[in-house]
Formats: structure tokens, C-alpha cells, sequence
């Protein structure tokens, strides 16, 4: 079964705009890690946060961690079109090295 | 330097047949998973194994399935029986040793008909 949700289920912005997703989950985990789908293809791994992190920056990603509500967002900064694809949040629980997705969210970048 | 391969890329079955999917995992990785990804969802766990060991198959819907990686390298995911509710994208995803983030294949989408 899904871990927890994500919203939004889908976003769409203006090239040069932020776009922010949340992901909520109901474990204890080890690690929260964002992953990007393109139509039709595998997943690609974005960034991982630790359980003992708060905030974490990659490029134009930048993730943040809350435990204690168990919730996560990621915001890209500066979208472009190449941005658009599917997000999921997937969660490592601790003692396990199995990942539990998100459902997702889907982002259109307008040109 | 390629990265995680699945072969065949699309399979469609008729109902009650057997199937094989196949991964290739990066070399020298020595975790692999397979996951299910339904239409419009995020992928689900099936099982993990470390080199030749199946250390995890809980996420295994029932015992119509069956994964092996007999010699810690390429991994075979078969589906006895294949039913409608088996149509899906099987993602099969690998890792090297104390890295937790994975790298995935891209996908066989089974057809069951």
C-alpha cells in the first residue's frame, strides 16, 4: 500500500515560477528521498534527506523535513520546461531498505 | 557504464500464462528490488535482495509470484497464472553497498489480456 499523499495531485506554472509538493507519511522512517518520472520512463533519483535532517539543497532543489508531523516538501527553483515529469516522495523505514512511495505529483512547466 | 536494463520492455499475455522479466542490475551493485507501478499510481515494493539472498519479499502479492537472482547479479521476476489485476509497469531498481538511494530500470509494462 501507498505510504501517504502528496499534494498536489497535479501543478501546473509558468517557466521562471517555484513549484512547491508536500508529502505526508505515517512511519518512522530513516530517510525521505524525492524521485522524478518522465512519461513512459524509469524513475530518477533527486535528492535524500535523513531523519536527523531538517532541510537539505541541491541546485535548484531544496527539501525540508518536519518529523514530527511527518511531512516533507520539495521546492524547485526557477522551473523549465525540461522540470515537467511526475514527483514522488518515497520513504525508507527504519530497519528496512525497502522504499514506500507517494502518489505523486505531476507537473506541467508552460513554456 | 550502463545503467539498471529490463528486458522484454513490453509483454502482453494472455490470461492464465506464465511470464519472466528480467533485470540488470548495475555491476557490482549488490541490492536489487523489484516494484509494481499501477497506472497513475506510485510504485509499489515487491522484494529486495541482497547479492543472492532474498532478504524481503513481503510486498509479494500472493505466491503466483516468484523472484530469484541466483548468482547476485541479474534478477528474474515470474508471474504464474497472470490475471487482468497483474497489468501494470514492473520497475526493477538497484543500489551499491551503504548508499540508500536506488537506481531504476525503465520498466517492463506487462498487458494482461
Amino acid at each position: 500500500s501507498q505510504q501517504g499523499e502528496e499534494d498536489p495531485q497535479a501543478l501546473s506554472i509558468q517557466e521562471g515560477e517555484n513549484a512547491t509538493m508536500n508529502c505526508s507519511y505515517k512511519t518512522s522512517i530513516n530517510n525521505l528521498q524525492w524521485y522524478r518520472q518522465n512519461s513512459g520512463r524509469g524513475l530518477v533519483h533527486l535528492i535524500l534527506i535523513r531523519s536527523n535532517e531538517r532541510e537539505k539543497h541541491s541546485g535548484r532543489l531544496r527539501v525540508t523535513l518536519d518529523t514530527s508531523k511527518k511531512s516533507s516538501s520539495l521546492l524547485i527553483t526557477a522551473s523549465r520546461a525540461a522540470d515537467t515529469a511526475s514527483y514522488f516522495c518515497a520513504t525508507m523505514d527504519t530497519g528496512r531498505r525497502a522504499l514506500t512511495f507517494g502518489s505523486g505529483t505531476r507537473l506541467q512547466v508552460q513554456p | 557504464g550502463a545503467g539498471v536494463s529490463q528486458s522484454p520492455r513490453y509483454k502482453v499475455a494472455k490470461r492464465g500464462q506464465d511470464v519472466a522479466l528480467r533485470c540488470d542490475p548495475i555491476s557490482g551493485h549488490v541490492s536489487l528490488f523489484w516494484y509494481q507501478q499501477a497506472l497513475g499510481q506510485g510504485p509499489e515494493f515487491l522484494t529486495y535482495f541482497q547479492n543472492e539472498a532474498q532478504l524481503d519479499k513481503s510486498g509479494l502479492p500472493s505466491d503466483r509470484f516468484f523472484a530469484e537472482r541466483p548468482e547476485g547479479s541479474v534478477s528474474t521476476l515470474k508471474i504464474q497464472r497472470t490475471q487482468q489485476e497483474d497489468s501494470a509497469v514492473y520497475l526493477c531498481a538497484s543500489s551499491p553497498r551503504n548508499y540508500e538511494g536506488q537506481y531504476f530500470g525503465p520498466g517492463t509494462r506487462l498487458t494482461v489480456t
